[in-house]
């Protein structure tokens, strides 16, 4: 299977700390995204990170990206419980149908008031 | 920014008989569409790539029989699940790809096959 792993597969935290959310990937890639899915819902897209890039930040999110390892991490800072969700990254893959994505295994995060 | 929807967001159906989804891009045309399905706490998997005016790819161990898909406009795809059965139960979600810009996903639509 192409599809990417997450790690951990669920993380739960209380409201003002960090989270972090590992991606690994198995193909070269153009650019890597991460969605966020609440349950029984559609995907919101929260931040794309292209390929010759390193760091990305977006409010309180961080995203990192490392080529070569093939790995993302997602970082929330000052979570909140209504980051409560489950958390996708995505990729295309280099030399396929650029538009076609392939999801990770998702990290469920709860967080606590 | 884009909207995707999709209807119906819940259809509730006899095994054995056929249901219809649709996915519209609201203010874009898009040439490519995608349906993924997702199983009750897993990830989403692509299903097959919806061109505009030609057939559909398919992605592997999908039937291209029990799933047809059309798209026939600029502006909407439609899924189609034939012969229903309960195990086709799940999530179904569409996207679209606004061309330079990230791809837009539908709200999802929930079968459940009785």
């Amino acid at each position: 299977s192409q599809q990417g792993e997450e790690d951990p597969q669920a993380l739960s935290i209380q409201e003002g700390e960090n989270a972090t959310m590992n991606c690994s990937y198995k193909t070269s890639i153009n650019n890597l995204q991460w969605y966020r899915q609440n349950s029984g819902r559609g995907l919101v897209h929260l931040i794309l990170i292209r390929s010759n890039e390193r760091e990305k930040h977006s409010g309180r999110l961080r995203v990192t990206l490392d080529t070569s390892k093939k790995s993302s991490s997602l970082l929330i800072t000052a979570s909140r419980a209504a980051d409560t969700a489950s958390y996708f990254c995505a990729t295309d893959a280099v030399g396929y149908n650029t538009d076609k994505l392939i999801f990770g295994t998702g990290t469920r995060l709860q967080v606590f008031p | 920014g884009a909207v995707v929807s999709q209807h119906p967001s819940r259809v509730i159906c006899k095994s054995g008989t056929s249901v219809k989804i649709e996915c519209r891009s609201l203010d874009f045309q898009a040439t490519t569409m995608f349906w993924y399905r997702q199983f009750p706490k897993q990830s989403l998997m692509l299903m097959a790539t919806s061109n505009e005016g030609s057939k559909a790819t398919y992605e592997q161990g999908v039937e291209k029989d029990k799933f047809l898909i059309n798209h026939a406009s600029l502006t909407l795809s439609t899924l189609t699940v034939t012969s229903a059965h309960p195990e086709d139960s799940s999530f179904y979600i569409c996207s679209a790809r606004v061309p330079g810009y990230e791809q837009y996903f539908g709200p999802g639509t929930r079968l459940t096959v009785t």
